[in-house]
């Protein structure tokens, strides 16, 4: 059974720092992961999707690498801002490439100015 | 609209009444998943819609929980006899199926709650 697992659980900084949050997951046969931004009463938004032949995605501050046979991926985010403050969520298939995701828990981040 | 669409945003209901949730997807998305998010929990797939084909409703936790898509497009989840367990976010997400994963949008939830 696919488990996800994120540390920390939560994390502060201060503004401009760069950050790493990570992701660990149970079943290494994925065919993609996808890493969210979820805002306190919003829906998700997706920030980076990495497909299982790729080792990394950019967009913008934001870095996500995937190492699929140690079952990690980690999200980089370069020189903070407080508008990044947000829960971090991963999120990989149940199994191979199925549709149905498995997320873990997020990992709230505050960046305080 | 451009988004994933949910409503009502806000529900609270008693305790025994049935609920219907409602999503309406990005025009063109062919599948269409509802997600459960409770307080302090991750994220709990419900049911997942693609196309014409049987729907996968794996994760729907009692027969309480059912869902249907008309016309390929709307979606209306709906609990029966809710319980106070039932009190959650119920967030509906859509996107285009493509061979190896694909991008998916979620809509800002329903929030339930059940007294």
């Amino acid at each position: 059974k696919q488990e996800v697992t994120q540390i920390p659980a939560a994390l502060s900084v201060p503004e401009g720092e760069n950050l790493v949050l990570n992701c660990s997951f149970t079943d290494s046969a994925i065919y993609n992961l996808q890493w969210f931004r979820q805002d306190p009463g919003k829906g998700l938004t997706s920030l980076l999707l990495i497909q299982s032949s790729q080792r990394e995605q950019t967009s913008g501050r934001l870095n996500a690498s995937l190492d699929k046979s140690s079952g990690r991926s980690t999200l980089y985010i370069a020189a903070s801002q407080p508008g990044d403050s947000a829960t971090y969520l991963c999120a990989v298939p149940s199994q191979g490439g199925s549709e149905k995701l498995v997320f873990g828990k997020g990992t709230k981040l505050t960046v305080n100015p | 609209g451009a988004g994933v669409s949910q409503s009502p945003s806000n529900k609270v209901t008693e305790k025994g009444k049935d609920v219907e949730l409602r999503c309406d997807p990005i025009s063109g998305h062919t599948a269409l998943y509802w997600y459960r998010q409770s307080l302090g929990q991750g994220l709990e797939f419900l049911i997942y819609f693609q196309g014409n084909s049987a729907p996968d409703k794996s994760g729907l936790p009692s027969d309480r929980f059912s869902a249907e898509r008309t016309g390929g497009s709307v979606s209306t989840l709906t609990i029966q006899r809710t319980q106070q367990e039932d009190s959650a976010v119920y967030l509906c997400a859509s996107s285009l199926v493509s061979g190896e994963g694909n991008t998916i949008y979620f809509g800002e939830g329903s929030w339930l709650t059940v007294v």
